[in-house]
């Protein structure tokens, strides 16, 4: 059974950082591609990053972009989001997700920007 | 970017009800469409890729459903677990976009 556990969410201030984690479990992680997608309160979802299965190529969304960055470690089964300049409308629950059409989803982690 | 829209945006509907929710790309996708069920507090769950094919395990009351521009998803006969909000979801190119949602709720 596919499992995604994510980690790492708490509040942070404005300016702040935080680096989030999603363990995978229950398939070949290093096969493939992998997505951060996030859902502030109330709101709609809104795609983050995607990584390649080798880690060789990722994509971000214009609002993250520059101030987050997308890696894997495949020899542990984990996927990482390191966030930077952490902005107010950055706060939302953090879903990682599995393969180009996200097939799987873990329960997310919650990121609260804010002074 | 590709924009996703939807509609409608909410329905109201009853139990053993055909519902059909309709999703528009403002360009060309192929079929790169996925549909998206979630439930409050919930994570978001598969249901369909590729515009029409069905996740393992999901039932075959959802049908997906189009290409290029227009997709739908129906759900030929409304059960009580399937009141929740619906997404489409684009993976043809970056940024991938998502459309804002459609909430199926009881008449």
């Amino acid at each position: 059974e596919v499992q995604l556990v994510e980690s790492g969410g708490g509040v942070v201030q404005p300016g702040g950082s935080l680096r989030l984690s999603c363990a995978a479990s229950g398939f070949i992680f290093d096969n493939y591609a992998m997505h951060w997608v996030r859902q502030a309160p109330g709101k709609g979802l809104e795609w983050v990053s995607l990584i390649s299965f080798d880690g060789s190529s990722s994509y971000y969304a214009d609002s993250v972009k520059g101030r987050f960055t997308v890696s894997r470690a495949n020899s542990k089964n984990s996927l990482f989001l390191e966030m930077n300049g952490l902005r107010p409308e950055d706060t939302a629950l953090y879903y990682c997700a599995k393969d180009y059409s996200l097939a799987n989803w873990g329960q997310g982690t919650l990121v609260t920007v804010s002074s | 970017d590709i924009q996703m829209t939807q509609s409608p945006s909410s329905l109201s509907a009853s139990v053993g009800d055909r519902v059909t929710i309709t999703c528009r790309a403002n360009q060309g996708i192929n079929n790169y469409v996925a549909w998206f069920q979630q439930k409050p507090g919930k994570a978001p769950k598969s249901l369909i890729y590729g515009a029409s094919s069905l996740r393992s395990g999901v039932p075959s009351r959802f049908s997906g459903r189009g290409s290029g521009t227009n997709f739908t998803l129906t759900i030929s006969s409304l059960q009580p677990e399937d009141f929740a909000t619906y997404y489409c979801q684009q993976y043809k190119s970056y940024p991938l976009t998502f459309g804002p949602g459609t909430k199926v709720d009881i008449k």
